[in-house]
């Protein structure tokens, strides 16, 4: 069946490091796979999304690109800054999301 | 654009009681979902509809939990008989629905129900 494994939490980042948060997924074709962001006191939104096998996602300076020979949608920011402290969530079209990473980062 | 809003942002209840919850997508989204989220999860899928139709139930935890949108616009979940494990937050998304389910999602901030 369709799931999502995300990478554990949490995570502690200097400002200016390079963030990964690790996503995999099982799924039979090629579903649409999505990036969301709850900062604090907030809800989800979204931050980025791919549709289609090879499509990179982009907003904010966060990049994910839908690898579909490693069934993998990893989440990258080459420069962390304090303002992107929040927990992330990936998620497999609107029914499954991981557990969600909790990112701080520090000045 | 005034997002998706839920009310109430908090329900204490005793056990046994019966809990509703509203939620008010955004007015042009066709698809409206709900979600449970306990601490440290992800949103759990519950139900979703699009318009009226309620295209997806089996993920509703138990019998005793159920949803409407009567007119396509606004949704309500009851819970009934409600137990100590259905202390969470409930979520309420919107979108404009697809067959791709390509979409993202318009979330509300949530209901936190606390059973005691």
């Amino acid at each position: 069946g369709n799931s999502v494994t995300q990478m554990e939490g949490p995570v502690t980042l200097s400002e200016e490091a390079f963030l990964t948060i690790n996503c995999t997924y099982t799924a039979t074709g090629y579903p649409s796979l999505f990036w969301y962001v709850q900062y604090p006191g907030e809800g989800l939104q979204l931050l980025l999304k791919a549709t289609k096998a090879d499509d990179k996602g982009s907003n904010k300076g966060f990049e994910a690109t839908y690898r579909k020979e490693t069934t993998s949608f990893h989440l990258e920011k080459g420069s962390v800054q304090v303002s992107d402290s929040a927990v992330y969530f990936c998620a497999l079209i609107q029914f499954y999301f991981g557990t969600g990473t909790s990112l701080t980062v520090i000045p | 654009d005034t997002g998706v809003s839920q009310d109430p942002r908090h329900k204490i209840t005793k056990r046994g009681q019966n809990v509703t919850f509203r939620c008010d997508p955004i007015s042009e989204h066709n698809r409206l979902y709900w979600y449970r989220q306990t601490l440290g999860q992800g949103p759990e899928f519950l139900t979703y509809f699009q318009n009226e139709a309620q295209l997806e139930k089996s993920r509703l935890l138990s019998d005793r939990f159920s949803a409407e949108r009567p007119k396509g616009s606004f949704s309500t979940l009851e819970i009934q008989r409600t137990e100590q494990g259905d202390s969470a937050m409930y979520l309420c998304a919107s979108s404009l629905g697809t067959s791709a389910h390509n979409s993202p999602l318009h979330f509300g901030n949530g209901t936190r129900l606390t059973v005691t």
